[in-house]
């Protein structure tokens, strides 16, 4: 059972436009959301996230969107650059015995960004 | 800078082996965490321990067990390898009650 779906396995954006990269969860006890970015041969690194109180999150390029009634949040990336070519992954927790530490990850979406 | 370190960046191991993945963080982060990494599933937690000796089971426990001796250490244990192990296997860190995560830089484990 996928609670965490990234249903786009990849995507092609033009140097200099938008990338929005599209992330559905299905239970509705998460509450805090990430977003990781992963090269090949390196561990993921983490990018931005955002707390369920919250429906925006902005940091420089990126920008996370959370709309909880619909459990879908949206990274966005602009403008796109060469280096953002990646696979990127969201992430989902919700508060347990151990805070928000045990995160549910989706299955990737591999961005490449067209020069 | 942080660090997670893991033993061995490529692994070659014969079916029936008993194989060790280690992980080392310098951050003194309170949780550790086993993932593997399989085209199309995503990163699927294995393992995770929030201190020194303890652990719980994540989405897929069968066929390893794991070990933390010390707050810095965290290994993975295969009893026996078997071919659908075959995957990527990625160790991270974190504070005690927050999400983000360090990972390290993974290793690629191949069962013949």
């Amino acid at each position: 059972d996928q609670q965490v779906k990234q249903n786009s396995p990849s995507l092609s954006v033009q140097e200099g436009r938008i990338s929005i990269l599209n992330c559905d969860y299905t239970n509705s006890m998460f509450d805090y959301f990430l977003w990781y970015k992963k090269y090949p041969a390196e561990g993921p690194t983490f990018l931005i996230s955002i707390s369920s109180i919250k429906d925006k999150n902005e940091d420089g390029r990126f920008t996370v969107f959370l709309n909880k009634s619909a459990k879908h949040l949206s990274l966005h990336i602009v403008p796109s650059q060469p280096g953002d070519s990646a696979v990127y992954f969201c992430a989902a927790s919700e508060e347990s015995n151990f805070g928000n530490e045990k995160l549910t990850f989706g299955t990737g979406t591999r961005l490449t960004i067209i020069p | 800078d942080v660090k997670v370190t893991q033993s061995s960046r490529y692994l070659v191991k014969r079916t029936g082996e008993k194989v060790f993945l280690e992980c080392v963080q310098d951050m003194d982060h309170e949780n550790m965490f086993w993932y593997r990494q399989d085209p199309g599933l995503g990163l699927r937690l294995i393992y995770f321990s929030y201190d020194v000796k303890m652990k719980e089971k994540g989405d897929i426990p069968e066929g390893y067990s794991v070990s933390r001796e010390k707050k810095e250490r965290f290994s993975l244990i295969l009893e026996s390898a078997s071919t659908n192990q075959t995957s990527m296997y990625l160790c991270a860190s974190s504070l005690m009650g927050v999400g983000e995560q360090y990972f390290g830089p993974g290793t690629r484990l191949t069962v013949t």
